[in-house]
């Protein structure tokens, strides 16, 4: 069965210090990706999604980066934090080509201080 | 950029009861989805209706879409403490990527 893995699950930042959140999955092929965030827990904005090994697409300019070195491995990451990159990350994938629903992970709540 | 906007924004029943929540949305879609997040939890995909689906049943969920009007309703008859929940719909526009709505926060009183 295919399972999604991110952590850390929670993760207290300073300001100015790097990010690198994590997601793999487990029991399928060349999966869609996605990291996407909710702030004040409503309403989530799609940040990157990839459709394989080193494609990215971003949605929004900011202050992250995403990068998928593997082809169930996808990593969100900043090289200087700020405040308002708090919030609740989400990752999640789908199958490629098929008209279905997403698979999320549980979500890293990032607080920068 | 959001592109389901849900209505209410909350709602609160008594175990038993029904739940209606609407989401509307702006562009044409391929699809339309509906999940559901306890709080401080992943999302879990409910439900998808395609664009010439009209309405879709699973369980005690059923969920309608109308694209004339650019709406859908998610509909949780005989509804649950365990209900209790915030509702996401979500539209897949075009090259499989969801734009989220704000959701609608359900809380089910036993």
């Amino acid at each position: 069965s295919q399972t999604i893995h991110q952590w850390p699950a929670t993760l207290v930042q300073p300001v100015g210090s790097p990010l690198s959140l994590e997601c793999t999955v487990e029991g399928t092929s060349n999966p869609n990706l996605y990291w996407y965030r909710q702030a004040a827990g409503r309403g989530l904005q799609l940040l990157f999604y990839s459709v394989g090994i080193g494609q990215i697409s971003s949605e929004v300019p900011q202050n992250l980066s995403a990068s998928r070195p593997q082809d169930r491995q996808f990593i969100l990451s900043s090289k200087k934090l700020l405040l308002s990159d708090s919030g609740f990350y989400l990752c999640a994938w789908s199958v490629t080509g098929t008209v279905s629903g997403y698979t999320f992970g549980s979500g890293t709540r990032l607080t920068v201080v | 950029s959001q592109q389901g906007e849900e209505d209410p924004q909350a709602l609160s029943i008594q175990e038993g009861e029904n739940a209606t929540m609407n989401c509307s949305y702006k562009t044409s879609i391929n699809n339309l989805q509906w999940y559901r997040q306890n709080s401080g939890r992943g999302l879990v995909h409910l439900i998808l209706i395609r664009s010439n689906e009209r309405e879709k049943h699973s369980g005690r969920l059923r969920v309608t879409l109308d694209t004339s009007k650019k709406s859908s309703s998610l509909l949780i008859t005989a509804s649950r403490a365990a209900d209790t929940a915030s509702y996401f719909c979500a539209t897949d526009n075009q090259g499989g990527k969801l734009i989220f709505g704000q959701g609608t926060e359900l809380s089910v009183k036993p």
